[in-house]
């Protein structure tokens, strides 16, 4: 099993301010590694699909960078709507597995 | 408008059974292969299983083997997750989610996700 570790597990940053969550997983999943981004009580929305590819819809301020076992999610511009918890998910090999999330405070 | 619907949650005592609903609406539903992922009250989420378009292929995680089925009627733009043998472990927010390919990767992401049915297993 693949397992995927996520830093830092909490980031509490001010409007404006760039922010960079990391997932490493154990071993190398070429580009299968995916980014959602999930808020208090609702469903996870699809961010960035295959490491860089960036989904329909999602603000151009969202880029996701990396292969092999480690992988990058950028937030350019912090804005308060970006308060929520991001996960990795991997889907190189069963069973997919995700990272155990980063939670974004904003102060 | 692209949409999945989950329905069939609710609280069932453990050993029991339950069958969740996912109902897709706004896509060519037999085009896609679709998933269930779980979430357990303030933990992360949980990738369950997998089918395959024509529902000839399906993967589980270990810890639903032999307990869990997943299954569609592409005829009715519906899928299912069968759950035996519920655990106080099984207690969770079931979202069915569809998978979106991109061809030359491995696997899917997932594009697209219900507003999820909760399962609670309980005496």
């Amino acid at each position: 099993e693949v397992v995927l570790t996520q830093s830092p597990d909490f980031q509490s940053v001010t409007p404006k301010e760039k922010v960079t969550i990391t997932c490493r997983a154990s071993q190398s999943i070429g580009s299968s590694l995916h980014w959602y981004q999930q808020k208090p009580d609702q469903s996870p929305k699809l961010l960035i699909k295959y490491a860089s590819q960036s989904f329909s819809g999602v603000p151009s301020r969202f880029s996701g960078s990396g292969s092999g076992t480690d992988f990058t999610l950028t937030i350019k511009s912090l804005e308060a709507e970006d308060a929520a918890t991001y996960y990795c998910h991997q889907s190189t090999s069963l069973p997919y597995t995700f990272g155990q999330g980063t939670k974004l405070e904003i102060k | 408008e692209v949409q999945l619907v989950e329905s069939g949650g609710g609280l069932v005592q453990p050993g029991g059974s339950l069958r969740l609903s996912c109902a897709a609406s706004g896509f060519t539903f037999s085009s896609y292969w679709m998933s269930w992922v779980r979430q357990a009250p303030g933990k992360g989420l949980e990738w369950v299983a997998n089918i395959k378009e024509d529902g000839s292929k399906s993967y589980y995680v270990d810890s639903v083997k032999g307990r869990f089925a997943i299954s569609r009627d592409n005829a009715k733009n519906s899928l299912y997750l069968q759950m035996n043998s519920l655990r106080a472990e099984d207690t969770a927010v079931y979202y069915c989610a569809r998978g979106i390919i991109v061809v030359s990767y491995s696997g899917f992401a997932f594009d697209i996700w219900g507003q999820g049915t909760t399962v609670t297993v309980s005496s």
